[in-house]
């Protein structure tokens, strides 16, 4: 089946510090999906984003399609951003990466 | 904005009895799944459902698993005998169609003791 990589693993930054993190994934896909996995365990939708670029707020996304990555970008991090985040991608139901943990120090 | 609803939020069970949990998905949705995501572990794929009836199933899916649509607007998965390594937060989910944006409930959180 289709593999997902994200990087980093963990990431610890100060309040106000920017961020990239990646997802890479080992097959064309037709649905793409960030989400923010909160400490309540809930999944929050960032982005649907199978190519091109979104912003929303003090995130946005990059999907290019062809190099089968997608990058999403947290400028002017706050605590409330700290949680994992997921890629997910899928030719049908959604495979998740393993997340990069985010931990926004004030 | 429309959400998808699970129920229980929790729900604590002996080793060997059958669970049923509940999901209503956003009403104009036609795709349902179901995924799991054992505590420090990442989220996986158990089921999607179209039109009545499973379209794809992962390895995890195996007999002890079912869904169903008994009604309009219920999603149910039941688990026959549960197992304690079937502890996890079970993810219900739906979209429009199968190319898009798919929307996650709040999770049922299981514990298999």
């Amino acid at each position: 089946g289709i593999q997902v990589e994200q990087s980093p693993p963990d990431l610890i930054l100060q309040e106000g510090a920017n961020s990239t993190l990646q997802c890479n994934f080992s097959d064309s896909v037709n649905n793409l999906q960030w989400f923010h996995q909160n400490p309540w365990g809930q999944l929050i939708n960032l982005f649907y984003i199978p190519s091109g670029t979104k912003q929303n707020g003090r995130l946005s996304a990059t999907t290019v399609a062809t190099e089968r990555y997608s990058l999403l970008y947290i400028s002017s991090s706050q605590t409330t951003d700290s949680g994992v985040y997921f890629c997910a991608v899928a030719p049908s139901g959604l495979t998740f990466g393993k997340g990069t943990h985010l931990i926004i120090q004030p | 904005e429309p959400e998808v609803t699970q129920t229980p939020s929790h729900q604590v069970t002996q080793m060997g009895q059958e669970v049923i949990l509940r999901c209503v998905p956003i009403s104009n949705h036609l795709y349902f799944y179901w995924y799991r995501q054992i505590l420090g572990q990442k989220v996986e794929f158990l089921v999607s459902f179209y039109n009545n009836e499973i379209s794809e199933k992962s390895e995890i899916f195996d007999d002890q698993f079912s869904v169903e649509r008994p009604d309009g607007s219920n999603f149910t998965l039941k688990i026959r005998s549960t197992k304690l390594e079937d502890s996890a937060m079970y993810f219900c989910a739906s979209s429009v169609s199968s190319g898009n944006t798919i929307y996650f409930g709040e999770g049922s959180w299981l514990t298999v003791v």
